[in-house]
C-alpha cells in the first residue's frame, strides 16, 4: 500500500533533549512538508523539501532542524531551542507533477514532561 | 487581517442535514483549494481539490469557489455520524512547490 508513515504515534520529552521524528513515503513524492498543529491554531508550516538535499524554512522554523537525504524521507528533529516542542506534528508530500494537495501521514503527539 | 478565515464552529446538525462550510481569504492569487477532514487524533484527508473557480461533485460531497467574492465552501448533503470531524480550508498560489495556506479548520458534529 502506497502511503505515508510517521513514528512514533507518541513521543515524550525531557525538558533539554532533542529528539527526532520520522517520516517516510513510499509515493514517490519529491516534495514533503513538515506542520504542526496546536489547539485552535491550525497547521503550521516548519519546513519543507522539494528536492533531495535541498530544504526550505517555513513560517515557524526557530527550533527545528531537517535533512533530505533521500527521497523517501524527511525527518524532523525538535532540539532543545524550540520553547515550547508540545504538539501534533503532521508530515506531508506532493507529487511534483501534480497540483498543490499534499497528503498527510497520520501524525506524530510530542509532549514535554 | 489573516490570509484564510474559517469560522471555527462548533457546528452541531442532525443527521440528513445539509451542512455549509466556508471559508475566505485576502490573496488574490490563490489558486488552488482544497477541502481536508480530520479525525481526532488522526492526520488530515484530502476530500476535495478544485482548480480556479466553479464547481466540484463527490458523492455527498460539493466544493464551490467564488474567485470574485475571494469565497470557497464544501457542502455535505445527507449529513451522517461519521461526518462528525473537524474540516480544514487550504488554498495555495500557481506556483509549483509552494505551500498550502490552512484555515483553523471547523468542527462538526452529526447527532443520530
Amino acid at each position: 500500500d502506497g502511503g505515508i508513515t510517521q513514528s512514533p504515534k507518541y513521543l515524550f520529552r525531557k525538558e533539554g533533549q532533542n529528539v527526532t521524528l520520522s517520516c517516510e513515503q513510499n509515493l514517490n513524492h519529491d516534495a514533503m512538508y513538515w506542520y504542526r498543529q496546536d489547539p485552535g491554531q491550525g497547521l503550521r508550516l516548519i519546513y519543507y523539501s522539494q528536492i533531495v538535499n535541498d530544504f526550505q524554512k517555513g513560517d515557524i522554523a526557530e527550533g527545528y532542524s531537517v535533512s533530505r537525504e533521500k527521497k523517501e524521507s524527511f525527518p524532523l528533529t525538535v532540539t532543545s531551542a524550540q520553547k515550547n516542542p508540545t504538539a501534533f506534528y503532521l508530515c506531508a508530500s506532493r507529487g511534483i507533477f501534480r497540483g498543490n494537495e499534499q497528503f498527510f501521514g497520520p501524525g506524530t503527539r510530542l509532549t514535554v514532561l | 487581517q489573516k490570509e484564510v478565515e474559517q469560522d471555527p464552529g462548533p457546528l452541531s446538525v442532525p443527521e440528513g442535514a445539509i451542512v455549509s462550510l466556508n471559508c475566505t481569504y485576502s490573496n488574490s492569487a490563490f489558486q488552488y483549494f482544497m477541502w481536508y477532514r480530520q479525525y481526532s487524533r488522526k492526520g488530515p484527508e484530502l476530500l476535495m481539490y478544485t482548480y480556479s473557480s466553479g464547481n466540484k461533485e463527490d458523492g455527498r460531497f460539493t466544493a464551490q469557489v467564488d474567485k470574485s467574492s475571494k469565497y470557497i465552501s464544501l457542502f455535505i448533503r445527507d449529513s451522517q455520524p461519521s461526518d462528525s470531524a473537524t474540516y480544514l480550508c487550504a488554498m495555495s498560489d500557481n506556483q509549483a512547490g509552494t505551500a498550502l495556506i490552512f484555515g483553523k479548520g471547523t468542527t462538526l458534529s452529526v447527532s443520530s
